[in-house]
């Protein structure tokens, strides 16, 4: 049974970088995407961006490049930093699986989610 | 960039109702859409990937279809467990999300 854990710091200031990790335990890890997705107190998700094991990356292209993931295949991890970060950052930071339905990609395995607050 | 538009924002029903959610691309994703359910304080669930294909384990009372730019999530007879928010989820071009739809007890 695959299973995502995530970890990082929780409380950051203002113009902080926002660091979390999340390590995949069981099933394959090169097989399949790997997201950030994060949420607002009370909004809706927002998707963050992904990487697969060989280190290839794509973004949500409102981050202006503040975003970088990057992943560790030895370790079966993949790391999310967002710099300069503001009060709008806030939110519940989730890793989650893209898995592959024939042609299409879902997200079917989700960490169990970070709250990141950014306040002075 | 694609966006997703979800509708109504929120619902109230009963139990034993049926529940339709919409969700509309603002470009033709084929059928790259996926539904979610999120309980409070939980990671959303995947329902339905694939516009119509459900997730083992999802009771068949949820229902998809659509495609192009047009999908519908049905819950056929609610269920007190089914109170919860439903996102739409595109992955035609990256990844996009609805607002979300919350479903409340009448």
């Amino acid at each position: 049974q695959v299973q995502l854990h995530q970890w990082g710091a929780g409380l950051l200031r203002p113009s902080e970088t926002l660091s979390l990790t999340c390590t995949v335990y069981g099933g394959s890890f090169s097989t399949y995407y790997w997201s950030w997705i994060r949420q607002p107190p009370g909004k809706g998700l927002e998707w963050v961006g992904e990487i697969n094991h060989s280190g290839s990356t794509n973004y949500n292209s409102s981050l202006k490049s503040r975003a970088t993931i990057s992943v560790d295949t030895s370790k079966n991890q993949f790391s999310l930093n967002l710099t300069s970060v503001t009060a709008a950052d806030t939110a519940v930071y989730y890793c989650a699986r893209e898995n592959i339905f024939a042609e299409w990609t879902a997200f079917d395995i989700w960490g169990q989610g970070t709250m990141v607050t950014v306040s002075s | 960039d694609i966006q997703m538009t979800q509708s109504p924002s929120s619902l109230s029903a009963s139990v034993g109702d049926r529940v339709t959610i919409t969700c509309r691309a603002s470009q033709s994703i084929s059928s790259n859409l996926n539904w979610y359910q999120q309980k409070p304080g939980k990671a959303p669930k995947l329902l339905i990937y694939a516009a119509s294909s459900s997730q083992s384990g999802v009771p068949p009372r949820f229902s998809g279809s659509g495609s192009g730019t047009d999908f519908i999530l049905t819950i056929f007879s609610l269920q007190p467990e089914d109170f919860a928010t439903y996102y739409c989820q595109q992955s035609y071009s990256t990844s996009t999300f609805g607002q979300g739809t919350k479903v409340e007890i009448k």
